[in-house]
């Protein structure tokens, strides 16, 4: 079945502007993750979602950065007034549930340059 | 503050050769941990993943063990393959309210040559 799809899978944006990046996750996974791989700092944690609640957003770097999920299903994460060392790329995943011991199943992630 | 070390943080073997990952974490209370790769440009695909109760898990060449109380995992790749060549990532949940939040390690970067 189809995977966790993001988009876009590359966006170019100059400091100062926003962003919008989208996350469809596998039908039928109740959780859904954000996370932000960049080079020097690997993966680090942003935020998750059990349903349409975020149990835990400790990870988001600062008040610039948020994220929403509507209908259980898709998410967006929303990065106002965006700053050089937010360019990394932005990988979202889904699991069954959180807290079951389900894996968590990634998209390919969405590369964010900021000019 | 759980931290996750993976060594060695590059490895280059023959085709063929049996391989040894390593990962450990410095907080044993943990609810599971999974085994990631991820080539290039790519996501994340989930490997195999152990709970807290087991001690190993296998799929195909792979093998994973845990060892919570020493806080260790290893990744064993029998019979490697030019096709395994990917960078692998161990990643450590706590469970909990922060179930969501899995801490990675660095990861080890495999090449198989022919």
């Amino acid at each position: 079945g189809a995977g966790v799809s993001q988009s876009p899978s590359n966006k170019v944006t100059e400091k100062g502007k926003d962003v919008e990046l989208r996350c469809d996750p596998i039908s039928g996974h109740t959780a859904l993750y954000w996370y932000r791989q960049s080079l020097g700092q690997g993966l680090e944690f942003l935020i998750y979602f059990q349903g349409n609640s975020a149990p835990d957003k400790s990870g988001l770097p600062s008040d610039r950065f948020s994220a929403e999920r509507t209908g259980g299903s898709v998410s967006t994460l929303t990065i106002q007034r965006t700053q050089q060392e937010d360019s990394a790329v932005y990988l979202c995943a889904s699991s069954l549930k959180a807290g079951a011991n389900s894996p968590l199943h990634f998209g390919n992630g969405t590369r964010l340059t900021v000019t | 503050k759980q931290e996750v070390t993976q060594i060695p943080a590059a490895l280059s073997v023959p085709e063929g050769e049996n391989l040894v990952l390593n990962c450990s974490f410095t907080d044993s209370a943990i609810y599971n941990l999974q085994w990631f790769r991820q080539d290039p440009g790519k996501g994340l695909t989930s490997l195999l993943l152990i709970q807290s109760s087991q001690r190993e898990q296998t799929s195909g060449r792979l093998n994973a063990s845990l060892d919570k109380s020493s806080g260790r995992s290893t990744l064993y790749i029998a019979a490697s393959q030019p096709g395994d060549s990917a960078t692998y990532l161990c990643a450590v949940n706590a469970g909990g309210t922060s179930y969501g939040k899995l801490t990675f390690g660095q990861g080890t970067i495999l090449t198989v040559h022919p």
